[in-house]
């Protein structure tokens, strides 16, 4: 089974600056499709980005873009001007490109904006 | 357009106890996917339905069982609860089971169960 990796329990940044959160992955696969999602103390899981495994463009929405580094099965995602309402759990989610559409999170990071 | 929704929002049950949540996808959406969240982990895959059909399942006992209905709602019902049931239970829907680009999940607020 995929595995997902999140090594950053808790992170903080200050309003304004930039954050990188971190994901590894572990797959055999070769198709696949990379998730971030967002979960407010609200509860509600919330897309952030995806990036499909066979497009080498980093996918990039708005302040929020990634590092895909294939080889290395990482899977970064950078917020910039960083607002209050960016704070909440952060999931790296793996979907295999061959098996449906299963997903395996990652432990969640947990992401404090100070002001 | 209504979205993933979920019922009840909470929900408090004793061991050994049976219990059922429900779920609406979103419109236009025919599969529903389950998922088990204990506190401070991330989502575990349970189970999914589509055309009512139980298609993928994820490492859970039988005591959890789901159905689908004609108009594409699902329920989850885990029976014989135990403590580690606890969990925010949440659903996602999607359109299809292919793996298009564009197959995203949509998930609800989740039912919060606490087992005691």
């Amino acid at each position: 089974a995929q595995t997902v990796t999140q090594s950053q329990p808790e992170m903080s940044v200050q309003e304004a600056e930039t954050v990188t959160l971190s994901c590894t992955y572990d797959t055999s696969e070769s198709d696949y499709y990379l998730f971030w999602y967002k979960q407010p103390p609200s509860r509600q899981m919330i897309l952030v980005i995806r990036q499909e495994a066979y497009k080498q463009q980093n996918a990039t929405e708005n302040r929020f873009s990634v590092n895909f580094q294939k080889a290395a099965k990482s899977f970064s995602l950078k917020i910039s001007d960083s607002q209050l309402g960016d704070a909440a759990m952060y999931f790296c989610a793996y979907r295999s490109g061959n098996t449906g559409n299963q997903f395996y999170f990652g432990t969640g990071t947990s992401l404090t904006v100070i002001p | 357009d209504a979205g993933v929704t979920q019922s009840p929002t909470h929900l408090i049950k004793t061991r050994g106890q049976q219990v059922t949540l429900r779920c609406s996808p979103k419109s236009g959406h025919d599969t529903v996917s389950w998922y088990q969240q204990a506190l401070g982990q991330g989502p575990q895959f349970i189970f999914q339905y589509y055309e009512e059909e139980e298609r993928q399942r994820g490492n859970f006992p039988d005591r959890f069982s789901g159905h689908q209905f004609p108009n594409y709602s699902s329920e989850l019902n885990v029976n014989a609860l135990l403590l580690g049931d606890s969990a925010l239970y949440l659903c996602a829907s999607s359109l299809g089971i292919g793996l298009a680009d564009d197959n995203e999940q949509f998930f609800g607020p989740g039912t919060r169960l606490t087992v005691l």
